[in-house]
């Protein structure tokens, strides 16, 4: 069965700190992947996703990711982070099923 | 309309109640999603639509639970018998095409039922 594995469960920066968040996913076979966001009292939203092509996929607000196929990641990534990125961000992935599967999810909290 | 949305946002029940929740999905979108999150973990899959039919039910967590959809739009999710472990954020998603793999999920803000 695919799961997906979030490392940090809480991470807390500073402004223009460096982030990376990690995922990893089990499944042998060709995935879609996905971050997701939700920012506090609003709803999830799409950050970015990859389906096939370049392994480095760049998102929404500065944010990219690289699939690793090898590692099994699709690590998310951003070089400066500022206070208004504080959410929650869930790593997803599909693969020979017709949904989502979440990761538990990281709490980024960014102090200014 | 313009997004997925979700009634109640808010519903308080009694232990043993029936509840329903309801989801409206963009104008067109064929498949239709339901999760269940609870505190603490990422959205978990309970059933998907397409169209009118349930074409994976494998998440719903026991016969209590139920979710019909019978004109291919607005879904109701039906929870009988309701526990105090029921009690978590109920979101809906829907997408253009039904392989989620290749389409992207729109959620809604969520329903948050507590089980009393």
């Amino acid at each position: 069965a695919q799961s997906v594995s979030q490392h940090n469960h809480h991470v807390i920066l500073s402004e223009a700190a460096s982030l990376e968040l990690g995922c990893n996913y089990s499944y042998g076979g060709t995935v879609n992947l996905f971050w997701y966001v939700q920012y506090p009292g609003q709803h999830l939203q799409l950050l970015l996703k990859y389906f096939s092509g370049d392994p480095l996929v760049k998102g929404i607000k500065g944010f990219e990711a690289e699939f690793i196929k090898s590692k099994f990641s699709f690590n998310l990534r951003k070089p400066s982070v500022q206070w208004s990125d504080t959410a929650e961000y869930f790593c997803a992935v599909t693969g020979g099923y017709n949904k989502l599967i979440f990761g538990a999810g990281t709490r980024l909290a960014v102090h200014p | 309309g313009a997004g997925v949305s979700q009634t109640p946002s808010n519903k308080v029940t009694e232990k043993g109640k029936y509840v329903e929740l309801r989801c409206d999905p963009i104008s067109g979108h064929t498949a239709l999603y339901w999760y269940r999150q609870s505190l603490g973990q990422g959205p978990e899959f309970l059933i998907y639509f397409q169209g009118t039919g349930a074409a994976d039910d494998s998440g719903l967590p026991n016969d209590r639970f139920f979710a019909v959809r019978p004109e291919g739009s607005v879904s109701t999710l039906k929870i009988q018998r309701t526990e105090r472990g029921d009690s978590a954020m109920y979101l809906c998603a829907s997408s253009l095409q039904p392989d989620a793999g290749a389409n992207v999920l729109t959620f809604g803000a969520g329903s948050r039922l507590t089980v009393l």
